[in-house]
């Protein structure tokens, strides 16, 4: 079963606007994970947020969680057609084998 | 060539047929995984693997086989495939670092390989 859940499952924007998805989760983790996936290629990983922060940003990215809602959102600013892939959310549970679990994933068009 | 690799990047076989994919990094990365990934499923865990000669199954791992005789080598063997196991697999690797009392664990993923069970 996956852990995490992305909304929306598309997302369809032009070049200059910002995109914001979001991720929900089940359990308690230690850190939530963005990676990003363009067509054909492996997942690279993009930005890592710990379960004691609430917000964090890396260039255009922010990405800010919500334990008590056991929900995440990653916004990129200002988006490019080079943008365009999927992203998806990722969680690393407490305990275990330090598990990282994917969600399904969102789809982004970035139309120039 | 750095990283990790995967090969082949495509490959097409029959109904029971066996078919080995293989998998090379160069980080000397301690734990490798095998994922699948289908349409409507996102990222699915079919085996991982914290060291040499150290496996465990994932959430998908029937009609799989891993080893791993060596750190650099995760190879994935379908030992008779069936239409099912069309998947586009990817294989990834980590090296969990400690940070303020917890690992954190990022992954690095090959260009995965299309896999097509006619």
């Amino acid at each position: 079963s996956q852990q995490g859940e992305e909304d929306p499952q598309a997302l369809s924007i032009q070049e200059g606007e910002n995109a914001t998805m979001n991720c929900s989760y089940k359990t308690s983790i230690n850190n939530l994970q963005w990676y990003r996936q363009n067509s054909g290629r492996g997942l690279v990983h993009l930005i890592l947020i710990r379960s004691n922060e609430r917000e964090k940003h890396s260039g255009r990215l922010r990405v800010t969680l919500d334990t008590s809602k056991k929900s995440s959102s990653l916004l990129i600013t200002a988006s490019r057609a080079a943008d365009t892939a999927s992203y998806f959310c990722a969680t690393e549970n407490s305990g275990g084998y330090q598990k990282v679990t994917f969600g399904t994933g969102t789809k982004l068009q970035v139309i120039p | 060539d750095a990283g990790i690799t995967q090969s082949p990047r495509y490959k097409i076989t029959e109904t029971g047929r066996q078919v080995t994919l293989m998998c090379h990094q160069t980080w000397s990365h301690s734990y490798m995984f095998w994922y699948r990934q289908d349409l409507g499923h996102g990222l699915r865990l079919i085996y991982y693997s914290a060291a040499a000669d150290i496996t465990d199954k994932g959430e998908v791992s029937d009609g799989y086989v891993v080893s791993r005789s060596k750190t650099e080598n995760f190879p994935l063997t379908l030992e008779s495939a069936t239409r099912s196991q069309t998947s586009v697999y990817f294989c990834a690797s980590s090296e969990p670092r400690s940070e303020w009392r917890e690992y954190i664990n990022i992954q690095y993923f090959g260009a995965g390989t299309r896999l097509s069970v006619l």
